[in-house]
């Protein structure tokens, strides 16, 4: 299988900050990641596929890039609502899957 | 737009089956690809499979054979049976859309339900 590795785990910030998520697979995966937003209690949110294709009605806050192993999810000017978890996913080869998550704290 | 809602017990003793349904509302089951994904306490999500409206599956091997997919066209649904359960297949399962971009084979999933906590305990 292949291995997704995010860091960090856990990161702090404030509203309006500029923060960026790490997302590196184990093998090649070409741009075939995908981001995706966790919140408790609520569907989870397709964020970015293609690893910087921004999903329909996706804030243009929300950028990500990369491409072969090493990937970023980038969010600028925090806004409350952006305080969650933050999981990447190879969708090269199956099973599909996903990195540990990154928790994104006031 | 597409909603999803699972549904199934919140408690399962060990060594018996897990089963879950999905109800997909505002579209058709048909010709699409459905996943179902779990998160158990404190870990990250785990891809379980996706089964095709056609009835085309694909598992992950971790779970050594104990997934069953099974589709319901007729109610626009689709099912999860996860046999021989343990306490590590205590999690919060989501059922999703597989989506495949047109002529390519990107993919990504989306939408999600809001996940329903199966715990297994006697």
């Amino acid at each position: 299988d292949i291995q997704m590795t995010q860091s960090p785990s856990s990161l702090s910030a404030s509203v309006g900050d500029r923060v960026t998520i790490t997302c590196r697979a184990s093998q090649s995966i070409s741009n075939y990641l995908n981001w995706y937003q966790l919140r408790p209690g609520k569907a989870p949110k397709l964020l970015i596929y293609a690893a910087s294709s921004l999903h329909n009605e996706v804030p243009s806050r929300f950028s990500g890039s990369g491409s072969g192993t090493d990937f970023t999810l980038t969010i600028n000017s925090l806004q409350a609502e952006d305080f969650a978890t933050y999981c990447c996913q190879q969708s090269h080869t199956a099973p599909f899957t996903f990195g540990q998550g990154t928790t994104l704290e006031i | 737009q597409v909603q999803l809602q699972e549904s199934g017990p919140g408690l399962v003793k060990p060594s018996e089956t897990l089963s879950l349904t999905c109800t997909v509302s505002g579209g058709s089951i048909s010709p699409n690809y459905w996943s179902w994904i779990r998160r158990p306490p404190g870990k990250g999500l785990e891809w379980i499979g996706y089964i095709r409206y056609s009835g085309t599956t694909n598992y992950n091997p971790s779970l050594k054979s104990r997934a069953t997919m099974s589709v319901d066209t007729s109610k626009n649904q689709f099912s999860l049976r996860l046999t021989s359960v343990t306490a590590a297949d205590t999690a919060v399962y989501y059922c999703a859309r597989l989506n495949y971009g047109s002529g390519t084979y990107y993919n990504w999933i989306d939408p999600w339900g809001q996940g329903t906590l199966v715990t297994v305990s006697s």
